[in-house]
């Protein structure tokens, strides 16, 4: 069964600290892997998406990275701030099929002052 | 390029009353799916459609159902509505280039049922 872990499932660290949230995956066969951040009550946004080949993506102070070995990816925010506050959600997408994308249940990040 | 658009934003309807939600996707995106959000659930999802056809289908009973008009256009469609299905719907309209696979969200309508 295909199926997406994320860890931890909710972080609280202080403004201006880094942070790790991880992504463990067993959707096969692997088309790329997406990261996205939601802002409460606001539709997912975009971070970055890695196909097979890339092992490394970044985004201003987001930096993603793919394992596919392993299959783990992880999201690393540099220098947080108070508007990172937000679930961050890992999807995976095996071909390039829509309804074959499966999705974490997301790590919720609080910034705090 | 203006992003993915649904309509209402809010919503507010009586159990067992239908409703219908509207999302329009980026220009030049042929395929949409709706997806829904529950707290604690994650994202689950409904339905795709490609071209006016329904391309794939997730696990919901058969009081979801939508449609895709000619200009790629999609409608979501809930009838009889129960108090579980008080949450965030989401479309996101998405592109294929070959190999290539990008996924955009509109906002969101928010359907609280009382």
């Amino acid at each position: 069964k295909n199926q997406v872990e994320q860890s931890p499932q909710s972080l609280i660290i202080l403004e201006g600290k880094n942070c790790t949230l991880q992504c463990n995956y067993t959707v096969s066969p692997f088309s790329n892997l997406r990261w996205y951040k939601q802002d409460t009550g606001r539709g997912p946004v975009s971070l970055t998406i890695m196909t097979f080949s890339e092992n490394t993506k970044s985004n201003g102070r987001y930096t993603a990275t793919l394992d596919a070995d392993t299959k783990q990816s992880s999201l690393h925010i540099t220098a947080s701030q108070l508007s990172d506050s937000a679930s961050y959600i890992c999807v995976v997408t095996v071909n390039t099929n829509a309804g074959k994308s499966t999705f974490g249940d997301g790590t919720t990040l609080t910034v705090k002052p | 390029k203006a992003g993915v658009t649904q309509t209402p934003r809010y919503l507010i309807k009586t159990r067992g009353q239908q409703v219908t939600l509207s999302c329009s996707p980026i220009s030049g995106h042929r395929s949409v799916s709706w997806y829904q959000q529950t707290p604690g659930q994650g994202l689950q999802f409904l339905f795709e459609y490609f071209s006016e056809t329904q391309r794939n289908k997730g696990n919901f009973p058969g009081r979801f159902s939508g449609r895709q008009f000619s200009n790629s256009r999609s409608e979501m469609n809930v009838s009889t509505l129960e108090l579980g299905d008080s949450a965030l719907y989401l479309c996101a309209s998405s592109l294929t280039r070959g190999t290539y696979y990008e996924q955009y969200f509109g906002p969101g309508t928010r359907l609280t049922v009382t």
